[in-house]
């Protein structure tokens, strides 16, 4: 079965600076997807960024990329310029590979603060 | 507007009541699934659907029932609510093939069970 790690504690960055929020996962299928969604206080879920195992680069969606390392399992999430609206629950979550592609298995999240 | 529909937000059940949590989405997706949300767990598949008619368990079936008549709607129903599954609620779709769309979610149904 496929595993999302994010072991990182609170996590505190100051506007307009860098970021990386840290994922590990674990599959034996060379076949998967993974995801960061960001769930700001009011509860919603919002997609981030997307990563396919096969693909050659790192996938980037404005000020979001994905730093994807494959041999070390890591999938880590680069927040550049971060903003206070940034401030968030952070998961990293991976695809069944297995079959359909309905199901989601995610990590326990990271909370960012962003300081002004 | 498009998107992933629950309702309703907010929901407070005593010991052994049921109830169904709706869930419908607009934009043609095969794909749904429920999910719960709780404190330093992520979030956890309960049941998902394929499409109309296919439905299967997810990490967490067990006091839930699904069923998916039509593409657009796939109802959540609590049998027989427990004090354990007290929890946000989240229902999510997606096109067959999820990846640089991502998967929709819905709100979300913030459920207490006393």
């Amino acid at each position: 079965a496929q595993k999302i790690t994010q072991t990182q504690p609170g996590m505190f960055v100051q506007e307009k600076e860098a970021v990386t929020l840290d994922c590990t996962y674990d599959t034996s299928d060379p076949s998967y997807g993974l995801f960061w969604y960001k769930q700001p206080s009011s509860g919603e879920m919002i997609f981030l960024i997307y990563q396919g195992s096969y693909d050659q680069q790192n996938a980037t969606e404005g000020r979001y990329s994905l730093n994807f390392q494959k041999a070390r399992k890591s999938a880590n999430l680069v927040i550049s310029a971060s903003q206070l609206g940034d401030s968030a629950m952070y998961f990293c979550a991976m695809r069944d590979p297995t079959g359909a592609n309905s199901k989601l298995t995610f990590g326990k999240g990271i909370t960012l603060s962003v300081r002004p | 507007n498009a998107g992933v529909t629950q309702t309703p937000k907010f929901q407070v059940l005593k010991t052994g009541q049921s109830m169904t949590l709706q869930c419908a989405q607009d934009m043609n997706h095969e794909y749904m699934s429920w999910y719960r949300q709780d404190p330093g767990m992520g979030l956890r598949l309960i049941h998902y659907s394929v499409g109309a008619g296919i439905t299967d368990q997810g990490e967490v079936p067990n006091g839930y029932n699904v069923s998916r008549s039509t593409t657009e709607d796939f109802p959540l129903r609590l049998l027989s609510a427990a004090p354990s599954q007290t929890s946000v609620y989240f229902c999510a779709s997606s096109y067959s093939l999820a990846g640089v769309y991502g998967y929709t979610f819905g709100s979300g149904t913030r459920l207490t069970v006393v």
